[in-house]
């Protein structure tokens, strides 16, 4: 069965450093790979996918995740968090023709002053 | 009104009630889903539907019944639930099911339902 691994539940950095939030997926075949973000009281936002083609996703909010095939994993960066970054992140994947999305457990990101 | 919306945004209700969450999409997608997300616990995804079909169905108690009367509309019926069942309710809806191309889903703000 599929599955998604997001190691560290919690990941806190300064203003101002860089962003890297880990995402590892067990898959047979290329999947569709996505994050999401989560602020709170909110419902999940899209923050970029990766379907085909380039393995370089650039998302919204200056986030970019890369796709690497031999290391199975999908990991977000952002060269410099900001405060208003500080939510969850969940990571997600799903298997070609299947109907379900997979999700990670989330990453919940702190930004300190 | 734009995106995935859902009514009511809070309720709180009695083991004995019966009440409904309502969702609502804009988007002219093809699939709705439930998700239940509860505190420390992966998303739950409870029910798919696809062209007002259901296509999935995850082990969910009967106390929860979904009802998609249409493709913007998705119902889940609420009745009996218990204390453990307090959780977020997310609906979601996608262009096409999750393992398509157009699978990526958009979420709604969700019901926070707390059962007394």
């Amino acid at each position: 069965a599929q599955s998604v691994t997001q190691l560290g539940s919690h990941v806190s950095v300064s203003e101002g450093a860089l962003v890297l939030l880990r995402c590892n997926y067990s898959s047979s075949v290329p999947p569709y790979l996505f994050w999401y973000v989560q602020y709170p009281n909110q419902g999940l936002q899209l923050l970029l996918k990766y379907t085909t083609g380039a393995t370089l996703v650039k998302g919204i909010n200056g986030f970019e995740a890369e796709f690497k095939k031999s290391e199975t994993s999908f990991h977000l960066t952002k060269p410099s968090a900001h405060m208003s970054d500080a939510a969850e992140y969940f990571c997600a994947v799903s298997e070609r023709n299947t109907d379900k999305l997979i999700f990670g457990t989330g990453t919940r990101l702190q930004v300190f002053p | 009104e734009t995106g995935v919306t859902q009514t009511p945004r809070h309720l709180v209700m009695g083991m004995t009630n019966k009440k409904s969450l309502k969702c609502e999409q804009h988007l002219g997608h093809n699939a709705m889903y439930w998700y239940k997300q509860s505190a420390k616990k992966p998303l739950e995804l409870m029910f798919v539907y696809s062209l007002e079909e259901r296509v999935e169905n995850n082990s969910v108690p009967s106390r929860f019944s979904p009802e998609c009367p249409n493709s913007s509309h998705l119902f889940l019926h609420l009745h009996t639930l218990q204390p453990e069942d307090s959780a977020l309710y997310l609906c979601a809806s996608s262009q096409d099911l999750a393992g398509g191309p157009g699978g990526e889903q958009f979420f709604g703000p969700g019901t926070r339902l707390t059962v007394l």
